[in-house]
């Protein structure tokens, strides 16, 4: 089983639609939670930290269900400039390595 | 966007050659990490440091050897490049050892 594992893509929706993204991850221990955003042939760029009350940043929530370790990304009123790969994102550890889901491709058509 | 750069930002080099990837930071974070980014794969952890002189071993560190002598610079050679190690070369700083910010990426192509 791989250490996190997300929604497979791509995902092909169109402007205005609301979509959500799944990620499942296997390391109860892990402690940090993040969705990356990564554009092709660029570098993942953070989008936001995921926390256990749940957060909010304009059109984007994420949720965090630590029980079924679980996090998830919704995406309001999706926009052309949304279409992009979504990498869900765990830390172990203060200082520890990153372990990256596959991402999920996100295409945002007119 | 955090003050990190990579150089050089693309690369063409032969089998059996030493190639060093610089990573230079303004942030003065105390971590920083080399990931590499092949399709299928991710990215995956090849080495990180977490201070000045201070570095581990990630998951794919078989040829792979870094240096870390000031806060801003984190150097990573391939001992011997090979058509394997073919790949686009990430590196991210980190202040507080979670949120992880990366660098532009490095474009390595062994021929």
């Amino acid at each position: 089983r791989k250490e996190v594992e997300q929604d497979p893509g791509p995902f092909n929706v169109p402007e205005g639609a609301t979509v959500a993204f799944n990620c499942t991850y296997s390391n109860s221990a892990s402690q940090s939670f993040f969705w990356y955003r990564q554009d092709c042939r660029k570098e993942p760029k953070l989008l936001m930290s995921v926390y256990s009350s749940g957060n909010e940043d304009g059109r984007f929530t994420a949720q965090l269900n630590r029980a079924s370790q679980y996090i998830s990304l919704l995406i309001r009123d999706s926009k052309l400039s949304d279409s992009a790969t979504y990498l869900c994102v765990v830390n172990g550890w203060e200082g520890g390595k990153l372990i990256f889901g596959q991402g999920t491709e996100l295409s945002v058509k007119p | 966007d955090a003050g990190i750069t990579q150089s050089p930002r693309h690369k063409v080099t032969e089998t059996g050659t030493p190639v060093t990837l610089r990573c230079h930071q303004t942030e003065n974070h105390r971590y920083m990490y080399w990931y590499r980014q092949d399709p299928g794969h991710g990215l995956r952890l090849i080495h990180y440091s977490y201070g000045v002189k201070d570095t581990d071993k990630g998951e794919v560190s078989d040829g792979y050897s870094v240096s870390r002598s000031k806060t801003e610079d984190f150097l990573l050679t391939l001992e011997s490049a090979t058509s394997s190690q073919t790949s686009v070369y990430f590196c991210a700083i980190s202040d507080s050892g979670f949120e992880q910010y990366f660098g532009p990426g490095t474009r390595l192509t062994v021929t």
